[in-house]
């Protein structure tokens, strides 16, 4: 069965700091695709980033990348240059491109607190 | 401009009371989706349909009903046999393009609250 693991309930980081948010994942199938969300204290989920399965390099997307390691079956998301915006929840989701449907399975998030 | 939009933002009822909420998306996705989310959680799937006029249980449908009678609307009915309703409420889409990567647009939610 797919799942999302998500092991730092929560962070700190310094303002202009990097950080990491880890996410393991596992699943049977050999194609997939890994996603982020951001969830601010406003609710609403806003995708940040994307990584196929097949995708030979890091996924990028201005400050966000996401470190793949294929065999060690983690999507860690690093945030450069942290933000007072950019504190929030963070998502990290999965969708088995082998099956018939479009679900995505999602960890249980980690809370990021950026600190002036 | 294109999105998703729930309402309403908060809702209130009394325990024993069906409430529907309300879920429109204007970007001509194919595929739309419910999920819950508890304090602290991550997201659960309640339903999801993929075409309009069908629709599939996801991993925590019971109490819930849906319908999908037309591509732009999604409604979730929160019945009374829910026995712990009192949630935040997501509704998202994706595209079925084949050249999609099927990332889901999430709407702003519903937080119901049931006494």
């Amino acid at each position: 069965a797919q799942k999302i693991t998500q092991t730092q309930p929560g962070m700190f980081v310094q303002e202009k700091e990097a950080v990491t948010l880890d996410c393991t994942y596992d699943t049977s199938d050999p194609s997939y695709g890994l996603f982020w969300y951001k969830q601010p204290s406003s609710g609403e989920m806003i995708f940040l980033i994307y990584q196929g399965s097949y995708d030979q390099q890091n996924a990028t997307e201005g400050r966000y990348s996401l470190n793949f390691q294929k065999a060690r079956k983690s999507a860690n998301l690093v945030i450069s240059a942290s933000q007072l915006g950019d504190s929030a929840m963070y998502f990290c989701a999965m969708r088995d491109y082998g099956g018939a449907t479009n679900k995505l399975i999602f960890g249980t998030g980690t809370l990021l607190a950026v600190q002036p | 401009d294109g999105g998703i939009t729930q309402s309403p933002k908060y809702l209130f009822r009394k325990e024993g009371q069906n409430v529907t909420l309300s879920c429109e998306q204007n970007l001509n996705h194919d595929a739309m989706y419910w999920y819950r989310q508890d304090p602290g959680q991550g997201l659960r799937l309640i339903y999801y349909s993929q075409i309009v006029n069908d629709f599939q249980k996801g991993d925590i449908a019971e109490g819930y009903s849906v319908s999908r009678e037309k591509k732009e609307s999604f409604p979730l009915t929160v019945t009374s046999a829910q026995k712990n309703p009192t949630a935040f409420y997501l509704c998202a889409s994706s595209s079925g393009r084949a050249d999609s990567i099927y990332e889901q647009y999430f709407g702003p939610g519903t937080r119901l609250t049931v006494t």
